[in-house]
């Protein structure tokens, strides 16, 4: 099975425009999650998405916003870009793990966004 | 507070050698447990989950949980220079798939 896939890898933006990141699943899987991971932060948890809803939402400002479309493929957008939102932005991909209460989830590649 | 913590490290173990790395809760209501090993400059990559009380293993690695005193760990047998890397502690709670991480501990498995 094909891995997470997201793109682009790599992005360099200037503070106040926008950007939106793309993730897709593995195959199969329908909930994609979002997470953003900073030296100084670690690996803060964005959002998550399920069947095209948002189930879950961290503590994140409204600039950040995501979707998720039929194909269970994923989409973030980050308004008025500061440069502290320059990060390594992650999606993951999950099923329920057999017999266990939580759903494993699998890591993309992510996307390293720069913002000048 | 944090909700998971961990030790930053570096811990630094000789090839062979046992490496053990811990992980405390706050969360009482946190239900599953994640090792994430994360390699410098690459995503991070599950490596074990527990969400049992006890031992779960899988080949070198052994996952321990502690839930009535908050503590998780993993155990790798014959470090090998391969593990040398970042792993990161997760949980989660009820209701959906938000993981919790912390900070990681840096492993160095020397020669």
């Amino acid at each position: 099975k094909a891995g997470v896939t997201q793109t682009p890898r790599y992005l360099i933006k200037t503070r106040g425009q926008q950007v939106t990141l793309s993730c897709s699943p593995i195959s199969g899987h329908r909930s994609v999650s979002w997470y953003q991971q900073t030296p100084g932060q670690g690996l803060q948890f964005l959002f998550e998405y399920f069947s095209e809803t948002q189930r879950n939402k961290g503590n994140f400002p409204g600039r950040f916003s995501g979707r998720q479309f039929s194909n269970s493929r994923s989409e973030m957008n980050v308004s008025t870009l500061e440069l502290g939102d320059s990060a390594l932005y992650l999606c993951a991909s999950s099923f329920k793990t057999s017999g266990g209460p939580s759903y494993e989830q699998y890591f993309g590649p992510g996307t390293r966004l720069t913002v000048t | 507070q944090k909700e998971v913590e961990q030790n930053s490290g570096p811990l630094s173990v000789p090839e062979g050698a046992i490496a053990s790395l811990n992980c405390t809760y706050s969360d009482r209501g946190s239900q599953s447990f994640f090792w994430y090993r994360q390699y410098s400059g690459k995503s991070p990559e599950l490596i074990m989950f527990i969400y049992s009380n006890g031992d779960k293993e899988d080949g070198r690695f052994t996952a321990q949980l502690n839930k009535a005193s908050q503590y998780v760990s993993l155990l790798i047998r014959d470090s090998q220079p391969s593990d040398s890397a970042t792993y990161l502690c997760a949980a989660t709670g009820g209701g959906g798939n938000k993981l919790t991480f912390g900070t990681g501990t840096q492993l160095k498995v020397e020669l």
